[in-house]
């Protein structure tokens, strides 16, 4: 176990649904990651947020929807998505601004019908 | 453009081989370069470099950059069945809240 814990672990939602996913880190980090990890392609950044705030939005689509209420937590709002946008959603965190690696959460596989 | 580019992307290889896998990278913004296993999981970290030609070792795994090359290679010897798993490069950028960019990963399978 890394102190990242992701809920829940597996999704199947329809394409009009609402759901959240929620990762929690016990170790005292500042900065969390969202990345989303499709079948033969690179881990892509999503969102990252440092003491709370949002330092990064790659791009990311409006029907993906990031809150950060406190440095421990993270979640991931979806609705309306697309099929495409099933895939493995990893939630990392770290020490903001230190030489060091980050910490990933479980993950939680998504399928979108 | 791919910042990051591992090779080979899979490979086969028998228990006992010895495994080399490379990583290049873009070096602007460059801090660092790191490497993880994942088995159907979360990466484990495995490697961080900063520093051209000093080798990192960890039991049958070892690690070095090339700074001037812009590259590095992750090398597992004596392979076991365990060893099976995708392996991901990344690169560290120089932002200071730390952009992670990866490559697609290399898939290596150690049979018996």
């Amino acid at each position: 176990e890394t102190g990242v814990t992701q809920t829940p672990r597996h999704l199947v939602m329809g394409m009009t649904n609402k759901k959240s996913l929620k990762c929690e880190q016990h170790l005292g980090h500042n900065a969390m990651y969202w990345y989303k990890q499709s079948a033969k392609k690179p881990l892509e950044l999503m969102f990252v947020y440092n003491f709370k705030e949002q330092t990064e939005n790659n791009s990311v689509p409006s029907r993906f929807s990031p809150e950060c209420p406190n440095s421990s937590h993270l979640f991931l709002h979806l609705h309306t998505l697309q099929p495409e946008d099933s895939a493995l959603y990893l939630c990392a965190s770290r020490r903001s601004g230190a030489l060091e690696t980050q910490y990933f959460g479980p993950g939680t596989r998504l399928l979108v019908l | 453009e791919d910042k990051v580019v591992q090779s080979p992307l899979s490979l086969v290889v028998h228990e006992g081989d010895t495994v080399t896998l490379n990583c290049s990278y873009e070096v602007t913004n460059f801090r660092s370069l790191l490497w993880y296993k994942q088995e159907k999981k979360a990466p484990t970290f495995l490697f961080m470099l900063t520093s051209s030609g000093i080798e990192k070792k960890s039991g049958r795994l070892s690690s070095i950059l090339d700074k001037k090359e812009l590259f590095s290679i992750l090398n597992i010897t004596a392979t076991q069945t365990g060893d099976s798993a995708v392996y991901l490069c990344a690169r560290m950028t120089t932002d200071s809240w730390g952009k992670f960019q990866f490559g697609a990963g290399t898939q290596v399978v150690v049979t018996p």
